[in-house]
């Protein structure tokens, strides 16, 4: 089945450091999403990514859409204590219309004050 | 506002038992999701309904039955809990199949 590998698995940063992830996959998708789950709480969307090509921003996110629409990006620049938390990637394929989400393995990062 | 809420947030049972966990959007979206994640943090789909209607049934044992009322409720009912159920379980939402999903707060079970 479709896999999203997502690198790196985990990250222990000081704070004010910038920080990059990604995701890549074998197979082709229509949308990224990325996502940030903090402990005991559900994943919060943070950038929805609908064009290959496509880069957009949130606040200090920014999110990427490779043209090849195999693999993504995430980038968090001046990292601050609150970025902590298990961020993850996720796939949608245009072959079916269900909305079923692919999922990578998660970047844990930490922050040091 | 709560936008996608579960019930029960916690739920410790012995095997053998049957359980049921609630989910409910405000959202106005017309599909919503099962997601189930494991020890390792690892989400993986369950379910989908869209407008009531199944979608997606992954390749999930029978004895987990979703049901949705309504577009805005997605029920998940478990029988013959067993030890590897334990897990939590996530509900989502989106406006239609190809967009961003909402994430409830998750329901951790625990199978004694």
């Amino acid at each position: 089945g479709q896999q999203l590998n997502q690198s790196p698995q985990s990250m222990f940063i000081q704070e004010g450091e910038d920080v990059s992830m990604n995701c890549t996959s074998s197979s082709i998708f229509n949308t990224w999403l990325w996502y940030k789950q903090e402990p005991g709480e559900g994943p919060v969307l943070l950038i929805a990514l609908y064009k290959a090509g496509e880069l957009t921003s949130n606040g200090r996110l920014t999110a990427q859409f490779g043209i090849t629409r195999k693999d993504s990006f995430l980038n968090i620049s001046a990292s601050i204590p609150s970025d902590v938390g298990i961020y993850f990637c996720a796939g949608q394929s245009g072959s079916s219309n269900t909305g079923k989400l692919i999922f990578g393995q998660g970047t844990t990062l930490q922050v040091k004050p | 506002d709560t936008a996608v809420s579960q019930t029960p947030k916690y739920l410790v049972t012995q095997m053998g038992n049957d359980k049921s966990i609630k989910c409910e959007q405000n959202l106005g979206h017309d599909t919503m999701y099962w997601y189930k994640q494991d020890s390792k943090k690892f989400l993986k789909i369950m379910f989908s309904y869209n407008n009531k209607e199944l979608i997606i049934n992954e390749t999930v044992p029978n004895r987990f039955s979703p049901k949705s009322p309504d577009k805005a409720h997605l029920n998940l009912h478990i029988n013959s809990l067993e030890l590897g159920d334990s897990a939590v379980y996530f509900c989502a939402s989106s406006q239609v199949a190809q967009t961003g999903q909402f994430f409830g707060p998750g329901t951790r079970l625990t199978v004694l």
